[in-house]
């Protein structure tokens, strides 16, 4: 079946410093792809998303490119701040079906 | 944007009995509503998908009897978690999907249940 793979965590991080978390996937056609932030105490939050190969989704400063030669959607921010400490999650969908989550990526950036 | 108003966002509750969960999708209408448990430190687990006006469809190994969905509406959805138990302790979290679009999820704030 369908399946996510993310990088274990914690992902420590000192604030202005280039992030990298990886994700590659495994899917029988072509997935809708996201990625997903969760705040302490608080439900998940899309943070960008690319429904074809080649998209690149982009927002609060992080982007994901879809790569369907390596099955990847790394997510990239230039410089990370204090704020951005949470869970990252990624995800794919495929067709009309249910969201396959990775296990998550804990991001803790330090001032 | 969309929104998923859940709550309660903090419930404490005594074993053995029931405590209810909803999910009321604000300005859109929820034609599906996904339930998932998150563990600590964990991924989120899919728990059952329910369409509006029929009866959900649960994933393997989560007992229906114990954790009954119902999806009356197009705007709620409800979650019973049924005699609860020390292990049923976790953060329950419901997503809906307007229309067909692969995209369209938008979250509820979690519920964290705690049972003593």
């Amino acid at each position: 079946g369908d399946s996510v793979t993310q990088m274990e965590g914690p992902v420590t991080l000192s604030e202005e410093a280039f992030l990298t978390i990886n994700c590659t996937y495994t899917a029988t056609g072509y997935p809708s792809l996201f990625w997903y932030v969760q705040y302490p105490g608080e439900g998940l939050q899309l943070l960008l998303k690319a429904t074809k190969a080649d998209d690149k989704g982009s927002n609060k400063g992080f982007e994901a490119t879809y790569r369907k030669e390596t099955t990847s959607f790394h997510l990239e921010k230039g410089s990370v701040q204090v704020s951005d400490s949470a869970v990252y999650f990624c995800a794919l969908s495929e067709g009309f079906q249910k969201l396959v989550f990775g296990t998550g990526t804990r991001l803790l950036v330090s001032p | 944007g969309a929104v998923v108003s859940q709550h309660p966002s903090r419930v404490i509750c005594k074993s053995g009995t029931s405590v209810k969960i909803e999910c009321r999708s604000l300005d859109f209408q929820a034609t599906t509503m996904f339930w998932y448990r998150q563990f600590p430190k964990k991924s989120l687990m899919l728990m059952a998908t329910s369409n509006e006006g029929s009866k959900a469809t649960y994933e393997q190994g989560v007992e229906k009897d114990k954790f009954l969905i119902n999806h009356a509406s197009l705007t709620l959805s409800t979650l019973t978690v049924t005699s609860a138990h020390p292990e049923d302790s976790s953060f329950y979290i419901c997503s809906a999907r307007q229309g067909t679009t692969n995209y369209g999820y938008t979250f509820g704030s979690g519920t964290r249940l705690t049972v003593v």
